[in-house]
């Protein structure tokens, strides 16, 4: 089965743009998560979606982001526009009911 | 509220010899447990899972960990360690109480494992 895939691996952007990340999760898995690594930190929630609804956001930075998920498949977190301390790895993880969470590789996120 | 706290943010061992990550929690209710790892370039992999059963939880590549609920510890270890051990490695807990953050992980820093030969 495929695993979560994330799309960009890597983006570069300028302060002020604006940037789409993209998750698809594991084909069937209801639950979809972002999380954010910024550098020297650890890993932290950003929001949780159970199918097309947004289950929990309250790790949403401010409202810059923006995270879909149309028809409860894949979905995308848009920051617009980004700032510098936006920059750090992005992560997408699937799950299905209880079961452990899967992680996709990751988006590198440069903003200069 | 929960947390997790990962002792050393670089541990360097010897091939062949123990490996020790300590990780510990804090968590209002039983929490589920994990430990992930990440090898460069790659995302986070699910190495093992705590979820009330067990205590010593066995998990891939030889690696094992023991819930200590009075230490509130989940320590990761490995008797033998393998070059291709390398990596990150990731302590996290979930709540498994209800209420909408059901489903987030909360991280440790992460533990950077060197292994020399």
């Amino acid at each position: 089965e495929a695993g979560v895939t994330q799309f960009p691996s890597h983006s570069v952007i300028e302060k002020g743009q604006t940037v789409t990340l993209r998750c698809d999760p594991i084909s069937g898995h209801d639950n979809l998560y972002w999380y954010r690594r910024v550098m020297g930190k650890e890993i932290k929630f950003l929001l949780h979606f159970v199918k097309e609804s947004k289950q929990d956001e309250s790790g949403m930075p401010n409202n810059r982001f923006l995270a879909e998920r149309t028809g409860g498949t894949y979905s995308t977190l848009k920051v617009q526009p980004a700032e510098l301390e936006d920059s750090g790895v992005y992560f997408c993880a699937s799950s299905q009911g209880f079961q452990p969470q899967h992680f996709g590789d990751g988006t590198r996120l440069s903003i200069l | 509220a929960q947390s997790v706290t990962q002792l050393g943010s670089h541990v360097s061992v010897s091939e062949g010899a123990l490996v020790l990550l300590r990780c510990n929690y804090s968590s209002s209710v039983p929490p589920y447990l994990f430990w992930y790892v990440q090898y460069p370039n790659q995302g986070l992999q699910l190495l093992l899972k705590y979820t009330s059963a067990a205590t010593l939880v066995k998990g891939i590549n030889g690696f094992e960990a023991e819930f200590k609920k009075s230490e509130t510890s989940f320590h990761l270890t490995k008797p033998s360690a393998h070059m291709s051990d390398a990596a990150e490695y990731f302590c996290a807990v979930r709540s498994n109480a209800g209420g909408t953050s059901y489903g987030k992980l909360t991280f440790g820093q992460g533990t950077i494992l060197t292994v020399h030969p």
